[in-house]
């Protein structure tokens, strides 16, 4: 597609289920990167891959979080025993080299945990 | 570490009226700063980047920010609104690069016909 693909775009769940929310990066971006808002604030950075290895993963809150990309391509961010505190929207976006100057963000994809 | 202050989270000027948005940031070292911003239903855009060339900067739709070491700003300005600038702007540092953009809160700015 022309632009950052993310699904679903709403997901919601109960407290102590697992999540997954993908991300399909534009077409030869090679960086990508997971950022979380919550409601009222800004984005707040999660991780960034450099191709298929996770660069920098210095925001990911704890170890429920974890997020991979295989084949340097699309990637998955993965919650395990959901919380009502990771209710946000998850924001992925890509960039075509690392430092290139301008990431290209997704819609989002709105996690609520009841 | 990097953070910015966006004072206003809320800024409602007329059409045709000059459109400020403040942003003040702290840094450890010579900052890149950015400006994007958020139509509803749609994901974050660039508007504009400091990357310690020219210290004014012109993005797109007609918006400008000047770096100003001295008073550690970056503020947004358009010298005529248009109520297609109505969303939500974040302004945002880093320490270069894109990779670990730090964003402030973010400012709503409203268009009053």
């Amino acid at each position: 597609g022309a632009g950052v693909s993310q699904t679903p775009s709403n997901k919601v769940t109960e407290k102590g289920k697992y999540v997954e929310l993908r991300c399909d990066p534009i077409s030869g971006h090679t960086a990508l990167y997971w950022y979380r808002q919550s409601l009222g604030q800004g984005p707040e950075f999660l991780i960034y891959f450099q191709g298929t290895g996770a660069a920098d993963d210095s925001g990911l809150p704890n170890d429920r979080f974890f997020a991979v990309r295989p084949e340097g391509s699309v990637s998955t961010l993965k919650i395990q025993r959901t919380e009502r505190g990771d209710s946000a929207v998850y924001l992925c976006a890509s960039s075509f080299a690392q430092g290139a100057g301008e990431l290209f963000f997704g819609e989002g994809s709105r996690l609520t945990v009841l | 570490a990097q953070s910015v202050t966006q004072l206003g989270s809320h800024v409602s000027v007329s059409e045709g009226a000059l459109v400020l948005l403040r942003c003040n940031y702290s840094s450890s070292v010579p900052p890149y700063l950015f400006w994007y911003v958020q139509y509803p239903n749609q994901g974050l855009q660039l508007l504009l980047k400091y990357t310690s060339a020219a210290t004014l900067v012109k993005g797109i739709n007609g918006f400008e920010a000047e770096f100003k070491k001295s008073e550690t700003s970056f503020h947004l300005t358009k010298p005529s609104a248009h109520m297609s600038d109505a969303a939500e702007y974040f302004c945002a540092v880093s320490k270069g690069g894109v990779e670990k953009l730090t964003f402030g809160t973010g400012t709503r700015l409203t268009i009053i016909p």
